[in-house]
């Protein structure tokens, strides 16, 4: 297994347009989050998956913002009508669901720049 | 809800020297604790977790932490640090019940030789 995969690892778009982004989680895992970090910031939460269903949507995921996980496995995230300030690291984590603190898989994240 | 505090944005240190970097948590049900790892370009990696037991935790790469629940502090340390140490440091809780993690703004460690 080779980990938690963001694709792409960058895009550039003009402020907009729609943009998605897809995370491979490690195969096993049921547990699938979106988080978005800007320059200088940790990590913030955006929503998160148990298999197919999304249990948890942060405030910052604003209407413009939609995350799926059709099947459990591969999940997009995708951005419409794109703004400056949705510029930002966006990272995917997988995990497996069995007891509270189990430790969360990072991909590489997706940086986006909106111009 | 719970919230971090990391007490230092930046910590410069020099090569084979020690190091702490301080992290404070605001929780008001039982918490796990977390200190991850992110190297430029790059996603985050666990160094070590709290969620039970015994308070001093030890990582990877030769980093320990200590949780202090009467302090709700859960302070990175590493008794000789290396040039490949230079790196962001996050720390992170979650509470029993919620999954997601709630992260600290970070410590920018730069190791000088």
């Amino acid at each position: 297994d080779t980990g938690v995969s963001q694709n792409p690892r960058h895009k550039i778009t003009k402020r907009g347009q729609n943009v998605t982004f897809r995370c491979d989680p490690i195969s096993e895992h049921n547990r699938l989050y979106w988080y978005r970090q800007t320059l200088g910031q940790g990590p913030e939460f955006l929503t998160y998956f148990q298999n197919e269903a999304q249990l948890e949507k942060s405030r910052l995921l604003s209407d413009r913002f939609s995350a799926e996980r059709p099947k459990g496995s591969f999940s997009t995230l995708e951005i419409q009508r794109t703004e400056q300030g949705d510029s930002a690291m966006y990272l995917c984590a997988s995990s497996l669901a069995f007891l509270p603190g189990t430790e969360a898989f990072f991909g590489q994240g997706t940086r986006l720049t909106v111009v | 809800a719970q919230s971090v505090t990391q007490l230092d944005s930046q910590v410069p240190v020099f090569e084979e020297a020690p190091v702490e970097l301080r992290c404070n948590y605001s929780s008001s049900v039982s918490v796990y604790l977390f200190w991850y790892v992110q190297y430029p370009n790059q996603g985050l990696q666990l160094l070590l977790k709290y969620l039970s037991g015994s308070t001093l935790v030890k990582g990877i790469n030769g980093f320990e932490a200590e949780f202090n629940k009467s302090q709700t502090s859960f302070h990175l340390r590493k008794p000789s640090v290396h040039i490949s140490d230079t790196a962001e440091y996050f720390c992170a809780v979650s509470g029993e019940g919620a999954q997601k993690l709630v992260f600290g703004q970070g410590t920018r460690l730069t190791i000088n030789p």
